[in-house]
């Protein structure tokens, strides 16, 4: 069976700091690979998706880039952390697009 | 611009009611609509719905899509506490990889 892996679970850094969240899928070979924000009482934001290593697609203009270094590993990225990218941030795997999303446990990132 | 709006935004019952929660959706091109279920981390995948009328069913939940009138339910029987969540719907339109949610219902089942 398919497992998805996100770490670390909890995060604070201080504004200005880099960021490196990981996410690893086991069982499946060749996944999209998404990754979301969720802020507070709100839906989910899509940042970034791939369709393969090397492969990457942003949603959305900001100070965060995606990696994706191997087949089954997503990295989401910062250089310097601004209050606003507070969040809880979700990696996601599909077999192939339009089909459904199976979601990792999160990272909830706290930027003081 | 793309969107799905869920309704009511929050809904508190007790246990033994059914509820119905509602997903609106204007996309261009509708391809699926999926209904997820959050606890208290990351979102699990309940249903998805590619064909008008059709009822998705799994125990006590079901789900049916009106693609002429752009909306889908989620309807839950004889609540339990550990029904209370955020129920997340989202749609993909065609030709996208984006997957646009909803905002969520936030359920609260009272014993």
């Amino acid at each position: 069976s398919q497992t998805i892996h996100q770490w670390p679970a909890t995060l604070v850094q201080p504004v200005g700091s880099p960021l490196s969240l990981e996410c690893t899928v086991e069982g499946t070979s060749n996944p999209n690979l998404y990754w979301y924000r969720q802020a507070a009482g709100r839906g989910l934001q899509l940042l970034f998706y791939s369709v393969g290593i090397g492969q990457i697609s942003s949603e959305v203009p900001q100070n965060l880039s995606a990696s994706r270094p191997q087949d089954r590993q997503f990295i989401l990225s910062s250089k310097k952390l601004l209050l606003s990218d507070s969040g809880f941030y979700l990696c996601a795997w599909g077999r192939i697009t339009y089909n459904e999303q199976f979601f990792g446990p999160g990272t909830r990132l706290t930027v003081l | 611009e793309d969107k799905v709006v869920q309704s009511p935004l929050s809904l508190v019952v007790h246990e033994g009611d059914t509820v119905t929660l509602n997903c609106s959706y204007e996309v261009t091109n509708f391809r699926s609509l999926l209904w997820y279920k959050q606890e208290k981390k990351a979102p699990t995948f309940l249903f998805m719905l590619t064909s008008s009328g059709i009822e998705k069913k799994s125990g006590r939940l079901s789900s049916i899509l009106d693609k002429k009138e752009l909306f889908s339910i989620l309807n839950i029987t004889a609540t339990q506490t550990g029904d209370s969540a955020v129920y997340l719907c989202a749609v993909y339109p065609e030709s996208s990889y984006k997957l646009i949610f909803g905002s969520g219902t936030r359920l609260l089942v009272r014993p």
